[in-house]
């Protein structure tokens, strides 16, 4: 249990289909990331909210929306996506924002996207 | 924030000490070094951080050197599980000149194998 939960684990979507990802953090952070790891790439940042504000969308298209309801969950609602957009879906928290040392992230296990 | 390198994959027999080189030549004197791994299919996990001394908490063993241009990651009795993508990576601590500065980038990172 690493304190921050993703659901679905898995998920198989076709193009035309809207399906949302599910984060939750247990950790009573303040700060929640969302980041995309495809295959041989390294980890993408693509969305920080802090205090249900979000502070930063790295260029992400907008078939892409995230939305933090609460400091303790964040979604991330898919619709019209591509083939290309398969990946492993990150969810990370920390207490902060990373502007101290000591603030480190913490990842959930992901959620495993494939567009069809 | 500094760029690192790091060998693509390393071996290490079971039960002896993982060393995992990171070479950070340009770092400046408020970059921390932050290493993190990815087991296969999971998320990124947090292992220690450092500035300039030695670090050492349950999981591994920090060494940067004196010039603080690279730095050792030390696992000192590797196991199965210990198999994974270590990624070593350099930040600024602290706000930017735009008030921001909360961007953890991962490289690629070295592929660690313990072997039985």
């Amino acid at each position: 249990e690493t304190g921050v939960t993703q659901t679905p684990r898995h998920l198989v979507m076709g193009m035309t289909n809207k399906k949302s990802l599910k984060c939750e953090q247990h950790l009573g952070h303040n700060a929640m990331y969302w980041y995309k790891q495809s295959a041989k790439k390294p980890l993408e940042l693509m969305f920080v909210y802090s205090l249900e504000e979000r502070v930063e969308n790295n260029s992400v298209p907008s078939r892409f929306s995230p939305e933090c309801p609460n400091s303790s969950h964040l979604f991330l609602h898919l619709h019209t996506l591509q083939p290309e957009d398969s990946a492993l879906y990150l969810c990370a928290s920390s207490q902060d924002l990373l502007v101290a040392g000591a603030n480190v992230l913490t990842f959930g296990a992901g959620s495993r996207l494939t567009v069809l | 924030d500094a760029k690192t390198t790091q060998p693509t994959s390393m071996d290490c027999a079971e039960g002896r000490a993982a060393n995992l080189p990171c070479n950070h030549s340009t770092i400046s004197g408020n970059e921390y070094v932050y290493w993190y791994r990815q087991i296969h299919s999971q998320g990124p996990q947090y292992i220690i951080h450092g500035l300039k001394n030695n670090e050492t908490n349950e999981m591994a063993s920090l060494i940067i050197t004196e010039d603080r241009k690279s730095s050792t990651l030390i696992l000192p009795h590797a196991t199965l599980r210990d198999t994974a993508v270590y990624y070593c990576i350099v930040r600024v601590v602290g706000l930017d000149s735009g008030g921001s500065n909360y961007k953890l980038t991962f490289g690629k990172g070295t592929l660690l194998t313990v072997n039985p």
